[in-house]
């Protein structure tokens, strides 16, 4: 599974949009990209996931560049309840693949009043 | 909610003793993935349970052992257990193996 680099913090104004990059220049041409929040002591979260094409649900935006080897989680408005630990993970896909997650430092995001 | 539950939600143990951790997937799902979460780090991936067979392990020792029932319930069982075992536990299930995994709360273990 390829590795991916994000930063270490990040902060943003409540109400703003928040931008959480991740590098994953070693990525496989059938790996997806997976993002997951973690909120102190609790379970990570699953927010989205993409293999190529840019990605959106009722939580968040995924944003893969052309060439695959970064993306970009956006939160469109953040809230207090946004701040966590945000985990971008990069890892095969199907059932021939155990899709073992693993989780890096991530980036503890802080949405501030 | 993810649907996914595990129990206890805490406990305490010495050190030597034996854990019983116990999962329950969200309906439909047949994967289960175990995760250990020392303070401060992010998760590690232990092993994986595939329509009650193992499918994949992490790089932890066979006391950490583990099963999973017909209905896709699992449990992780820790044998011998040392201070370094204090961790967060997560469950998450998986409509099958590879695809998307959903978390639960997870039991906090406490060796004293």
């Amino acid at each position: 599974d390829a590795k991916t680099t994000q930063p270490t913090s990040m902060d943003c104004a409540e109400g703003r949009a928040a931008n959480l990059p991740c590098n994953h220049s070693t990525i496989s041409g059938n790996e997806y990209v997976y993002w997951y929040r973690q909120i102190h002591s609790q379970g990570p979260q699953y927010i989205i996931h993409g293999l190529k094409n840019n990605e959106t649900n009722e939580m968040a935006s995924l944003i893969i560049t052309e060439d695959r080897k970064s993306s970009t989680l956006i939160l469109p408005h953040a809230t207090l309840r946004d701040t966590a630990v945000y985990y971008c993970i990069v890892r095969g896909h199907g059932s021939s693949n155990t899709g073992k997650l693993i989780f890096g430092q991530g980036t503890t995001l802080q949405v501030k009043p | 909610e993810t649907g996914v539950t595990q129990s206890p939600t805490h406990l305490i143990k010495t050190r030597g003793q034996q854990v019983t951790l116990r999962c329950s997937s969200q309906s439909g799902h047949n994967t289960v993935s175990w995760y250990q979460q020392a303070l401060g780090q992010g998760p590690q991936f232990i092993f994986q349970y595939y329509r009650e067979e193992e499918n994949g392990r992490g790089n932890f020792p066979p006391r950490f052992s583990g099963l999973q029932f017909p209905n896709y319930s699992s449990e992780l069982n820790v044998n011998a257990l040392e201070l370094d075992d204090s961790a967060l536990y997560l469950c998450a299930s998986s409509l099958s193996s590879g695809m998307a995994q959903f978390f639960g709360p997870g039991t906090r273990l406490t060796v004293l």
